[in-house]
């Protein structure tokens, strides 16, 4: 199984400063046709999970543009520009690439 | 608008069954795979099993064999059978439409459900 591990498991952000989360898998997520098969969610308190991220950099609709996702080899990276107190909740990242799909660990973000 | 809305979640004892249903509305159903993916009190997302349109089956290791996913396209829902339930299997159950284009591209789980509370407890 592919295992995803995340750094930090939580974090406390002062509103209008950056974040920023990292992902590693032990393997590649690069699928056959070129894209990477790495998504990010937010599972805000009393909330379904949301996708903020898909195929690694690529915002889904509706997603705030302070949001965005970077990736190189195995290490993923999931930036805030600024943080919203609206912001708040457990982080993950998936593997989209094989079966069975494995979440992070998850990072707790909250605000200052 | 796009609808998941799961149902069937319950409180069961030890080695029980339960039958979860995942209904869907907004979109066009057959060209979905549908997920379940779990969470448990106190732990992070877990992926639990998918089925694509053509009724291809996938399960975590922690599942096979206990559990059967399933669907409907004339009802547009999906079902989840769990047997032989255990403690560990309590959790808040999520569906959740995924999008996989011919070229293999993907758009991530982008539709979540409300979910449904499962206890195992006796």
């Amino acid at each position: 199984d592919i295992v995803m591990t995340q750094s930090p498991l939580s974090l406390s952000v002062t509103p209008g400063e950056p974040a920023s989360i990292s992902c590693k898998s032990s393997q590649s997520l690069l699928h056959s046709n070129g894209h990477i098969r790495l998504d990010w969610y937010l599972q805000k308190p009393g909330q379904s999970p949301q996708l903020l991220i898909y195929m690694g950099s690529n915002r889904a609709s509706g997603v705030p543009d302070r949001f965005s996702g970077s990736a190189s080899g195995t290490d993923f990276t999931l930036k805030i520009s600024r943080v919203e107190a609206e912001d708040v909740g457990v982080y993950y990242c998936m593997q989209g690439l094989q079966t069975p799909f494995t979440f992070g660990p998850g990072t707790k973000v909250d605000i200052k | 608008e796009v609808q998941l809305l799961e149902s069937g979640g319950g409180l069961v004892q030890p080695g029980g069954s339960l039958r979860l249903s995942c209904a869907a509305s907004g979109f066009t159903f057959p060209n979905y795979v549908i997920r379940w993916v779990r969470l448990a009190p106190g732990k992070g997302l877990e992926w639990v099993s998918a089925i694509g349109g053509g009724s291809d089956t996938k399960y975590a290791d922690s599942v096979k064999g206990r559990f059967t996913i399933s669907r409907d396209n004339s009802k547009n829902t999906v079902y989840l059978q769990m047997n032989s339930l255990r403690s560990e299997d309590t959790a808040i159950y999520y569906c959740a439409r995924v999008f996989y284009e011919t070229s293999g591209n993907y758009h991530g789980a982008d539709h979540w459900g409300q979910g449904t509370l499962v206890t195992v407890s006796s």
